[in-house]
């Protein structure tokens, strides 16, 4: 089953600066969505780019799709201490009534 | 009332016990999934729900099991509760095309079995 997996796990930035994180995934899809996860809480739906779509912008989010590659990534600019969380990505295949999940990006940006 | 609401956000219980989570779906939205995360890993799908019926099931054992009402909402049990289901589930609603809007997860309910 295909499965998003993050890159890299961790990452510690200070206030201001940008913040990068991978997904790479294995079978084809329908589309791939970004959550956003606080203290273990529930997920806040990001954003979401089609399988047909390359790039997308949502506020000082970027997410890129490579499906070629079978990977995405999503770019948060001018970091915030709110931004402080766990990042997944999600694979939806379209037709299968789920989403498949990363392990997860824990971004600490520091005030 | 708008968004995913989940009952109870804790609970502890015996290995053995049988647990039922509870879920109230955002408004418009027909379609609920459930989710388990394990502490430090991503959410695995376990079910959904679609017009009261089971609509896809992830690889979970027949103990874990499901209702839908006709307003929506939704409930998830575990019968013969082991220490490895403790874990944050989530409960998620979304119109049956995921494709636009994806999927709205409430805050989930942590359950620990001791």
């Amino acid at each position: 089953s295909q499965q998003g997996e993050e890159d890299p796990q961790a990452l510690s930035i200070q206030e201001g600066e940008n913040a990068t994180m991978n997904c790479s995934y294995k079978t084809s899809i329908n589309n791939l969505q970004w959550y956003r996860q606080n203290s273990g809480r529930g997920l806040v739906h990001l954003i979401l780019i089609r399988s047909n779509e390359r790039e997308k912008h949502s506020g000082r989010l970027r997410v890129t799709l490579d499906t070629s590659k079978k990977s995405s990534s999503l770019l948060i600019t001018a970091s915030r201490a709110a931004d402080t969380a766990s990042y997944f990505c999600a694979t939806d295949a379209g037709g299968n009534n789920r989403l498949a999940f990363g392990k997860g990006n824990q971004v600490v940006v520091i005030p | 009332e708008t968004g995913v609401t989940q009952s109870p956000t804790h609970l502890i219980k015996t290995r053995g016990q049988q647990v039922t989570l509870r879920c109230s779906s955002q408004s418009g939205h027909n379609t609920v999934s459930w989710y388990q995360q394990a502490l430090g890993q991503g959410p695995q799908f376990i079910f959904q729900y679609y017009r009261e019926e089971e609509n896809g099931r992830g690889n979970f054992p027949p103990r874990f099991s499901g209702l839908q009402f006709p307003n929506y909402s939704s409930e998830l049990n575990v019968n013969a509760l082991e220490l490895d289901d403790s874990a944050l589930y989530l409960c998620a609603s979304s119109l049956p095309d995921t494709g636009i809007y994806g999927y709205t997860f409430g805050s989930g309910t942590r359950l620990t079995v001791v």
